[in-house]
């Protein structure tokens, strides 16, 4: 089944303790993307991956990274993460940039305690 | 600066027919998406655009002006299952890699 996965679903955690979520396609999709979505401000695009080893920055790419090492895995890392990164998180991919759907996956509830 | 504006909020009865409308201003522009995302779960595709007119799919049509900067959605026959956001996006960038997505227009279906 075409699908994005992402881990965990799920995360409580506190400040400045590193986390990585994990983002996996398996449909040979060459972009992916990172949101977040808050009440009142809708998805907002923290970083976007063209193809593999090439990743940009979006709209709020601070206190986030990335990496592109493989073309299904795009995980995103806290580094130090902050109470102001308590959000509904969605990974999601399409076959390239522009004219393509976005496929997302099934988000990611993390709380920054 | 992007910027996607779509009313927050619109109410309609089942069988009936509502226009959610989208206006933009982006720079670069590589089409426009609508999604319609339930509450608790991942927005899904509903319509592309990139060229102006309109793209009729089922109960679900799209309509573009890029020289307005302006779409909307049209849905007939509501029903129930409908209830739902409906996220406007826009395609474009300097690298045409960007997504910019509105606030969402939250639509309830009333029997």
């Amino acid at each position: 089944e075409a699908q994005v996965t992402q881990n965990p679903r799920y995360l409580i955690t506190v400040t400045g303790k590193k986390l990585t979520v994990t983002c996996s396609q398996n449909m040979n999709h060459e972009y992916m993307s990172w949101y977040r979505q808050d009440p009142g401000l809708g998805l907002r695009q923290i970083y976007y991956s063209m193809n593999v080893e090439v990743t940009d920055k979006g709209d709020v790419p601070e206190g986030y990274k990335v990496s592109r090492k493989e073309k299904r895995n795009f995980p995103l890392i806290l580094e130090s993460p902050s109470p102001n990164q308590t959000s509904l998180y969605f990974c999601a991919s399409s076959l390239g940039q522009g004219a393509q759907p976005q496929h997302f996956g099934d988000g990611t509830r993390l709380s920054i305690l | 600066g992007q910027n996607i504006d779509q009313p927050t909020e619109m109410t309609a009865t089942e069988g009936a027919i509502v226009q959610i409308n989208c206006t933009y201003q982006t720079s670069g522009f590589n089409g426009l998406f609508w999604y319609q995302q339930h509450a608790g779960e991942a927005p899904t595709f509903l319509s592309y655009n990139v060229l102006d007119g309109l793209e009729e799919k089922g109960r679900f049509s799209s309509f573009l002006s890029r020289s307005k900067g302006y779409s909307y959605l049209l849905l007939k026959e509501l029903q129930m299952k409908d209830s739902a956001s409906y996220l406007c996006a826009v395609s474009g960038g300097s690298t045409l890699g960007r997504l910019y997505f509105g606030r969402g227009t939250q639509l309830t279906v009333w029997p």
